[in-house]
């Protein structure tokens, strides 16, 4: 069973921030927080990752709170492009990797 | 770069047939494999993974099996596939543990009738 709770969905509107919630509150010291993202028919697609501080890269920004039990991943300038179910994972190594029903993102014109 | 290939895309088979699910990763070695299964309109289910040739480790009992037999080659099977065996498989790879990142095939669609 996953570990993560999310929304079940979201609406966006473009070229606005995106910003998708996840709970996370049974989390241990050694696990990382995931975030993935699966355009429909495809495979799934990383996004980014962190254990403890706030984590940026090209796609987007994770912020993790300090008791670690939430998340916030942030897409910055939502497109289009970005409409897809969004899953986040808390694991300790790749190997334990549990994908939940995740937040379908809807971003609209 | 690394590539990840897995095939068939679209399988439709009856009830009691075999399944043979094939994936291969180029431009790594000694990669982690992995297989999960997507129901339609639901998560993804880890099946199976592998951290070397021959080392399958099994996450749920079912219907299906896994083998490594060289390096960068994962295949999925079923003997007699039942009709729960229907939905979306994915194939994926790590270099290895704590990279924080699977890379994910292309998917193989399996409806059982």
């Amino acid at each position: 069973d996953a570990k993560t709770t999310q929304p079940p969905s979201m609406d966006c509107a473009e070229g606005r921030a995106a910003n998708l919630p996840c709970n996370h509150s049974t989390i241990s010291g050694n696990e990382y927080v995931y975030w993935y993202r699966q355009i429909h028919s495809q495979g799934p697609q990383y996004i980014i990752h962190g254990l403890k501080n706030n984590e940026t890269n090209e796609m987007a920004s994770l912020i993790i709170t300090e008791d670690r039990k939430s998340s916030t991943l942030i897409l910055p300038h939502a497109t289009l492009r970005d409409t897809a179910v969004y899953y986040c994972i808390v694991s300790y190594n790749n190997n334990d990797m549990r994908f939940g029903a995740g937040t379908r993102l809807t971003v609209k014109p | 770069s690394q590539t990840i290939h897995q095939w068939p895309a679209t399988l439709v088979q009856p009830v009691g047939s075999p399944l043979s699910l094939e994936c291969t990763v180029e431009g790594t070695s000694n990669p982690n494999l992995y297989w999960y299964r997507q129901a339609a309109g639901r998560g993804l289910q880890l099946l199976f993974y592998s951290v070397g040739i021959g080392q399958i480790s099994s996450e749920v009992p079912q219907n299906l099996s896994a083998s490594r037999p060289q390096d960068r080659q994962f295949i999925l099977s079923s003997k007699k596939l039942l009709l729960s065996d229907s939905g979306f498989y994915l194939c994926a790879w790590s270099g290895g543990l704590d990279t924080g990142e699977l890379f994910f095939g292309e998917g193989s669609r399996l409806t059982v009738l």
